[in-house]
């Protein structure tokens, strides 16, 4: 089976404070992919992934950052975390290519005073 | 642009009544269409996929969805709902073949089953 494992299920911050959420899959999946899951809004993407140091931004890049430098690993920064950024983030693997199945982390709830 | 609209943020069925999940999708090539459930506190999983091949995909847990291209819908049915059903579910586009194509996910249905 697919596992996408995610270094924290919960997090809590003050603002300000820089944030590093840690992503890794273990079946050599060339995508990854950062989401964040809010209420009525569905998943909106932040940035993905196609390759080791390749990146694009999604639909919601601003105030995000991200790290690719192994395959297996996929890290979202958040260099200066406000309030607004307070949400359900999840990370994704992808094999290859667009109708390729995504396979999801559990997610990580993290929540900036 | 490519978009998913999903009609309805909450649907409310009895046990053993149809369930009906509406998505409509918009895309400028052939898309890729999917549908993820996501279980309290859990990450998503897939439930089914359209790829081009049949238009009416069978998934797991007895669910199935029919591509329509007339309607630009990929509707998601099951015949008789249980009460392990309650969940969130998703419907998403996935419009390029591509290694760079992003899914645009619609914004959920979340469903309940009442007794």
């Amino acid at each position: 089976d697919v596992k996408v494992t995610q270094s924290s299920r919960y997090l809590v911050k003050r603002t300000g404070e820089k944030v590093f959420l840690e992503c890794v899959q273990d079946m050599d999946h060339e995508n990854m992919f950062w989401y964040r899951q809010d209420p009525g809004l569905g998943l909106r993407l932040i940035y993905f992934s196609y390759d080791v140091k390749m990146k694009e931004k999604g639909d919601i890049p601003e105030g995000y950052s991200v790290s690719r430098e192994k395959k297996e690993r996929f890290s979202l920064i958040l260099e200066s975390a406000s309030t607004n950024q307070t949400s359900m983030y999840l990370c994704a693997s992808r094999m290859d290519r667009g109708p390729d199945t995504q396979y999801f982390g559990p997610g990580t709830r993290l929540t900036v005073l | 642009a490519q978009s998913v609209t999903q009609l309805g943020s909450h649907v409310s069925v009895s046990e053993g009544a149809l369930v009906l999940l509406r998505c409509n999708y918009s895309s400028s090539v052939p898309p890729y269409l999917f549908w993820y459930v996501q279980y309290p506190n859990q990450g998503l999983q897939l439930l089914l996929k359209y790829t081009s091949a049949a238009t009416l995909v069978k998934g797991i847990n007895g669910f199935e969805a029919e591509f329509k291209k007339s309607e630009t819908s990929f509707h998601l049915t099951k015949p008789s709902a249980h009460m392990s059903d309650a969940a969130e579910y998703f419907c998403a586009v996935s419009p390029g073949y591509s290694s760079a194509s992003k899914i645009i996910f619609g914004s959920g249905t979340r469903l309940s089953i009442r007794p």
